[in-house]
């Protein structure tokens, strides 16, 4: 039974670019999270889907930051343009909803993505 | 608002040493949920455990047990007999319901554990 899978695990770049993380949810899940962890602030949620629908992205730090969930199997962060304060680990999480017998709040997560930005 | 606290920033222990990492929430839900995590060198968040705010029994699981008590809101996590591989930060949780329904994470800062050969 595979986990959420998260790519790339590893992303170095440059002030400026764009960078797009993708994560692909456990199947049957309802419910997609992203995450950001850095030092200075710890685990911080920055959107939650449920149903492909963003439900809250009130976390997300500013307008450079856009997630897409164009299918249940499928998720995207885009970073435009990237900064070097935008350096983390991101990560991806689903959960199950209560309604197909699961635990809406047990978040299972993703490898992450380390991002660097230079 | 909810919050995590966990006051251990690091801990060192030498193996088989018996290690409690502690941890104290506020919340003003009644019903709320209470999670341990591990974050290994490794860097993915490993799920240990799921509390029901209900439920105040203590739980063990091979080497690890939680105590949770609601009086002191405190869910502290004993290692007995520490491994080298239990080496990780260990993340405290506690679920704040939002009023769409879901149940969002709440993560304390973190106690990264040291266990030395």
């Amino acid at each position: 039974d595979a986990g959420v899978i998260q790519s790339p695990r590893h992303e170095v770049t440059e002030m400026g670019q764009e960078v797009t993380l993708r994560c692909k949810p456990i199947s049957g899940h309802d419910y997609l999270f992203w995450y950001r962890q850095t030092m200075m602030r710890g685990l911080e949620l920055l959107i939650y889907f449920n149903n492909n629908v963003p439900i809250d992205d009130s976390g997300m730090p500013e307008d450079r930051f856009s997630a897409k969930m164009p299918n249940a199997s499928f998720s995207t962060l885009k970073i435009q343009p990237s900064e070097p304060r935008d350096s983390a680990v991101y990560f991806c999480a689903s959960s199950p909803s209560s309604s197909s017998g699961g635990k809406s709040d047990e978040q299972f997560f993703g490898p992450g993505t380390r991002l660097t930005v230079l | 608002a909810q919050k995590v606290t966990q006051a251990q920033t690091e801990i060192s222990v030498v193996e088989k040493e018996d290690v409690t990492l502690d941890c104290v929430y506020e919340t003003r839900d009644t019903t709320y949920y209470l999670f341990w995590y591990k974050q290994p060198p490794s860097g993915e968040l490993v799920f240990l455990i799921r509390r029901n705010s209900f439920d105040e029994q203590n739980e063990i699981s091979g080497r690890y047990s939680w105590n949770f008590q609601k009086s002191t809101s405190s869910f502290n996590f004993t290692i007995t007999a520490s491994q080298v591989v239990d080496s990780a930060v260990y993340f405290c949780a506690l679920s704040e319901a939002l009023n769409t329904g879901f149940q969002k994470l709440v993560f304390g800062t973190g106690t990264r554990l040291l266990v030395s050969p």
